[in-house]
């Protein structure tokens, strides 16, 4: 049973770009949250997607957007990116909103 | 002031030490979370506790609701244990609050 998977590993990408990275949950979970972490920081939720809506979010700006699919895997998506935006975003799927979160390897976004 | 607050932000110890790492929160939750994090940026899931005691193997988690903390014990600490400790507020909606982690290095 694959867990939860992210691609791509790693990114980079220049101020002003757009930048789409993807999760796969783990088999059976239909909610996937998505973090950012800057380095040496803790994580930072971003939102929480469940039957394909959006059904909460932290403070980011509308710059960050996101979806999720049929089979429950999503997007993050980031326009106009800023130096700011550097940072390891890591997705989490679980069961139910409250249960276990299961965390992909991440995807480190590096913007120049 | 953080909503999660972890200490301390560095922890060495020598290999066979017992080891606490303490969270304290000032949000309500549903749920505390302790979390470990290896180089590269990994994150396992350790223990999700809403009262009293979990035990896993040398691990245990211990919270007390009233006075909003929380703590992780590791018995006989190995270098393997080595890694970033995490604890994270979980709320009613499902969203977690993070620390900033205790980074353990245990030596041999």
């Amino acid at each position: 049973d694959a867990g939860v998977t992210q691609s791509p590993t790693h990114l980079i990408k220049t101020r002003g770009q757009q930048v789409t990275l993807r999760c796969s949950p783990k088999s059976g979970h239909d909610t996937v949250s998505w973090y950012q972490q800057a380095l040496g920081q803790g994580p930072q939720f971003i939102f929480q997607y469940y039957e394909e809506e959006e059904r909460q979010r932290g403070n980011f700006p509308d710059r960050f957007s996101g979806h999720q699919f049929p089979n429950y895997s999503s997007e993050l998506n980031v326009n106009a990116l800023l130096l700011g935006d550097s940072a390891l975003y890591l997705c989490a799927s679980s069961l139910d909103r409250t249960d276990t979160q299961y965390f992909g390897p991440g995807t480190r976004l590096t913007v120049l | 002031k953080n909503e999660v607050e972890q200490s301390p932000q560095n922890l060495t110890a020598q290999e066979g030490e017992f080891i606490t790492i303490n969270c304290s929160y000032s949000v309500g939750i549903s749920a505390l979370h302790w979390l470990q994090q290896h180089p590269g940026g990994g994150i396992v899931s350790l223990f999700m506790l809403s009262s009293g005691k979990k035990k896993h193997g040398r691990l245990i988690a211990t919270i007390n609701i009233q006075e909003k903390h929380s703590s992780l014990h590791i018995t006989a600490s190995h270098p393997r244990d080595s890694a970033v400790y995490i604890c994270a507020a979980g709320g009613s909606q499902g969203n977690l609050i993070f620390g900033k982690g205790t980074k353990l290095s245990v030596k041999p």
